[in-house]
């Protein structure tokens, strides 16, 4: 039982480049998130999902697409990165009350 | 859409000392809410939580209080010791049917001197 799994754990991008971000859970969990941390702002809302096939914006969702085919996995895109886009990038599951993150990603867009 | 601001941004204590960090939501429909726990380097982790029929609830050293009425709740820490220290983030959620929601504060960066 591994939890909540993201890959990969640490990528450089060059501006203008794309990547995705893979988010695992092995939970049977209903609900997946994705969230951007940066110095003094906390964690920031970026997409969720409430089921498999579902996807909602959140708070900052702009430069960013994602997509849920899977139940477990819930995937974050970054079509073309930006500087503005370098962050610590985490991800999290839930059904029930206690929401379990990932072990999170730092994108550096350089 | 919900609004979590957190207090202070930084928190230095020594030792043995209490901390106290606290938060105010702006969605009154909020009834549920959480504290995370984040150690340098580390995945948050879930601490602590409260359910909005409750107003207090304690574990050990930890304890969360709620105010429904002015929107506002709180972490305190008793007898700190230098492993409290990491950044501490609430967080309010609405248990709705349908979808749920999880919006955090900007979180706190406690550090326990020994």
């Amino acid at each position: 039982n591994a939890g909540v799994t993201q890959t990969p754990k640490f990528r450089v991008l060059k501006t203008g480049q794309s990547m995705t971000l893979l988010c695992a859970q092995d939970m049977n969990h209903e609900y997946m998130y994705w969230y951007r941390q940066d110095p003094g702002m906390g964690l920031r809302l970026i997409h969720y999902s409430v089921g498999e096939g579902t996807t909602a914006k959140g708070e900052v969702p702009d430069g960013y697409n994602v997509s849920r085919l899977k139940k477990q996995n819930f995937l974050l895109g970054l079509e073309s990165a930006a500087p503005s886009q370098t962050s610590v990038y985490f991800c999290a599951s839930r059904t029930g009350p206690e929401a379990f993150f990932g072990q999170g990603t730092r994108l550096t867009v350089v | 859409g919900e609004n979590v601001e957190q207090h202070p941004s930084t928190l230095s204590v020594q030792e043995g000392d209490s901390a106290v960090i606290k938060c105010t939501y702006s969605d009154s429909a909020s009834n549920y809410f959480p504290w995370y726990k984040q150690e340098l380097g580390k995945r948050p982790q879930l601490i602590i939580d409260i359910r909005s029929n409750v107003g207090e609830k304690k574990d050990q050293r930890i304890a969360v209080t709620l105010n429904k009425t002015a929107k506002h709740f709180s972490l305190h820490i008793t007898e700190t010791q230098p492993e409290d220290s990491a950044v501490y983030f609430c967080a309010a959620s609405r248990w709705d049917t349908g979808f749920q929601k999880l919006v955090f504060g900007t979180g706190t960066r406690l550090l326990v001197s020994p």
